[in-house]
């Protein structure tokens, strides 16, 4: 099993500065024959079910604000956003897509004002 | 629009079953594999099983696996997970989710339906 750990499990950030959510797995979700990373980044929102922002560790979905990014590769994945807004109050969590479908999720970041 | 309406949770005493419905709209059903994805209570989110787009090949987390069914009915554009011999464990946000692509890539994620397991 891949095990998805994040850090920090609580952020607390000024409007208007930047955020980082830092997202590990245990082993290389990076695939090979396609230099794909099976990475992907979801918003939950009180209330609400998860919103896929980010795929493939850094494709933003349709929609998406470009104030949100992804990078990283192999194991090591970084979610930023750069200039936090109220409306990003939110749980953040990653996903590997690499075995799927036995999909690990990471334990979620809670993002605050 | 996209849109995936959860039904069937309740209160359950241990060992006993429920079934979880999903219907599906705003897109072609058939041609996505589906997923059950719950989370328990201050828990993170768990995948719980995964059907391809014609039902033929089904997966399971290893904590459901021989307690869990997961089916589809693609004429009826509705996702089903029958739960029995539940436990306490099982408690939780239960949702079904749509996949795009090859690499069933979960794109879009019903309300949830709750499932509380107690006597």
């Amino acid at each position: 099993d891949i095990v998805m750990t994040q850090s920090p499990d609580s952020l607390a950030v000024s409007l208007g500065e930047r955020a980082t959510i830092s997202c590990k797995s245990s082993r290389s979700v990076l695939y090979s024959s396609n230099n794909k990373n099976y990475l992907a980044w979801y918003q939950r929102k009180p209330g609400q079910p998860p919103k896929l922002l980010i795929s493939w560790a850094s494709t933003r979905e349709s929609g998406v604000p470009d104030r949100f990014s992804g990078s990283g590769s192999g194991t090591d994945f970084t979610l930023t956003i750069s200039s936090l807004q109220a409306e990003d109050v939110a749980v953040y969590y990653c996903q590997q897509y690499y075995t799927t479908p036995e999909y690990s999720f990471g334990q979620g970041t809670k993002l605050e004002i | 629009e996209v849109q995936l309406l959860d039904s069937g949770g309740g209160l359950v005493q241990p060992g006993g079953s429920l079934r979880l419905s999903c219907a599906a709209s705003g897109f072609t059903f058939r041609n996505n594999a589906m997923t059950w994805v719950r989370q328990a209570p201050g828990k993170g989110l768990q995948w719980v099983s995964s059907i391809s787009p014609s039902g033929n090949n089904t997966y399971y987390a290893d904590s459901v696996k021989g307690r869990f069914t997961i089916s589809r009915d693609n004429f009826r554009n509705t996702l089903y997970l029958q739960m029995s011999g539940l436990r306490a464990e099982d408690t939780a946000l239960y949702s079904c989710a749509k996949t795009r692509g090859d690499q069933w890539l979960i794109s879009f994620w019903g309300q949830g339906t709750l499932v509380t397991v107690s006597s």
